[in-house]
């Protein structure tokens, strides 16, 4: 049972442009939502994250909106930069922070070009 | 910031054989530490958590007699896989919760960077 799904494995945007990945969850027991970057070989970068009790959180090009209703999170990243070409992992916990278990969905490889 | 670190980095191993990871926080006490493991292209999987001290909790459908996991001390947690088959070769990252000055005050987790084994 995936609790938390990445329906687009692949995403291809140009530099400068806006990066919209999208993660959907079915537990509303989730609190506390995460988005994790990863390279090949190396384990997660935290990015940002956001509670429950939030509808949006923006860090610098990083921005997450959460909609609890239809239990659907995305990340934008504005602009785009050939340095964010990685896979987005976005996570879910019960709890109010990250220290807990996290449940990830399957991950999205993003491409940026030049 | 918080370091964790893996030891080996990647490990080839014959089947039948045990082969065991480390997970060390490096700068800050890690009361809890959680094992994880990814097949190619596929998501990170949730193995067991561990806190210091005590027995791990593993998650459903995770053989606790084949993955010992011991976690002695607040900084170290080990990941033991008894005798490995090829279907267990996979990306294994551990992460490491605790409180951390440099965060702010906070409580947060970091991940290792994984340890890739190769059972033959």
């Amino acid at each position: 049972d995936q609790q938390v799904k990445q329906n687009s494995p692949s995403l291809s945007v140009q530099e400068g442009r806006i990066s919209i990945l999208n993660c959907d969850y079915t537990n509303s027991m989730f609190d506390y939502f995460l988005w994790y970057k990863k390279y090949p070989a190396e384990g997660p970068t935290f990015l940002i994250s956001i509670s429950s009790i939030k509808d949006k959180n923006e860090d610098g090009r990083f921005t997450v909106f959460l909609n609890k209703s239809a239990k659907h999170l995305s990340l934008h990243i504005v602009p785009s930069q050939p340095g964010d070409s990685a896979v987005y992992f976005c996570a879910a916990s019960r709890g109010s922070s990250n220290t807990g278990k996290l449940i990830f969905g399957q991950g999205t490889t993003l491409q940026v070009k030049p | 910031g918080a370091v964790v670190s893996q030891h080996p980095s990647w490990v080839i191993c014959k089947s039948g054989t045990s082969v065991k990871i480390e997970c060390r926080s490096l700068d800050f006490q890690a009361t809890t530490m959680f094992w994880y493991r990814q097949f190619p292209k596929q998501s990170l999987m949730l193995m067991a958590t561990s806190n210091e001290g005590s027995k791990a909790t593993y998650e459903q459908g995770v053989e606790k007699d084949k993955f010992l996991i011991n976690h002695a001390s607040l900084t170290l947690s080990t990941l033991t896989v008894t005798s490995a088959h090829p279907e267990d070769s996979s990306f294994y990252i551990c992460s490491a919760s605790g409180f951390l000055v440099s965060s702010g005050g906070t409580d947060t987790q970091y991940f290792g960077p994984g340890t890739r084994l190769t059972v033959l």
